[in-house]
């Protein structure tokens, strides 16, 4: 069946640094893939997404890169901000948009 | 978009019991999805809700244990009957965004079960 790996966490870094949250997936056929993010006492939001091989999402300064050759969407930032602290999910789907197979999580933790 | 609001938010509750957590969206949505997320796992999904019939149960999941009422288009439960402690989790509602082609998600509810 499908199945998301994503780095394990916390990972903690110092203001502006650069980040980067490994994903891995399986999969049979071409998924979707998305990075969800959830703060602290909210819910799942959309980060990003991409839909096909090569396509790049982007959104707030993050972007994944769709990997059909590594089977890999990792999630990167520039330059994180304390308000990046949050955790982030890696999901997939091959069944339309609202059925997803989700990673553990991988939590950030963005210190001034 | 659609603005999901789950309640309780979060509780404490005795084994044996059972808690009824709502989803409330703010339009009407074909279909509604409810997910469980343990402590340090992935969120897996339990169930997919549509109006007007009985829910769709993935595998590991019977509707005795997580009985679900969608009673209309914007309004659904999730019952977590009998409870255990393995039951702590949270429990997150879910949509379709048919417009914008993505899921949307309730703030979830955190179950503590003792």
């Amino acid at each position: 069946g499908d199945s998301v790996t994503q780095m394990e966490g916390p990972v903690t870094l110092s203001e502006e640094a650069f980040l980067t949250i490994n994903c891995t997936y399986t999969a049979t056929g071409y998924p979707s893939l998305f990075w969800y993010v959830q703060y602290p006492g909210e819910g799942l939001q959309l980060l990003l997404k991409a839909t096909k091989a090569d396509d790049k999402g982007s959104n707030k300064g993050f972007e994944a890169t769709y990997r059909k050759e590594t089977t890999s969407f990792h999630l990167e930032k520039g330059s994180v901000q304390v308000s990046d602290s949050a955790v982030y999910f890696c999901a997939l789907s091959d069944q339309g948009y609202s059925t997803l197979t989700f990673g553990k999580g991988t939590m950030l933790l963005v210190s001034p | 978009s659609a603005v999901i609001s789950q309640k309780p938010s979060r509780d404490i509750c005795q084994r044996g019991t059972s808690l009824t957590i709502q989803c409330q969206v703010d339009s009407q949505v074909t279909m509604m999805f409810w997910y469980r997320q343990q402590p340090g796992q992935s969120l897996t999904l339990i169930a997919t809700a549509n109006q007007g019939s009985e829910a769709t149960y993935e595998s590991g999941f019977v509707i005795d244990k997580f009985p679900i009422s969608r009673p209309n288009l914007t309004f659904s439960t999730l019952t977590v009957s009998n409870m255990s402690p393995e039951d702590s989790s949270i429990y997150l509602c879910s949509v379709d965004g048919t417009v914008t082609r993505e899921a949307f998600f309730g703030q979830g509810t955190r179950l503590t079960v003792v």
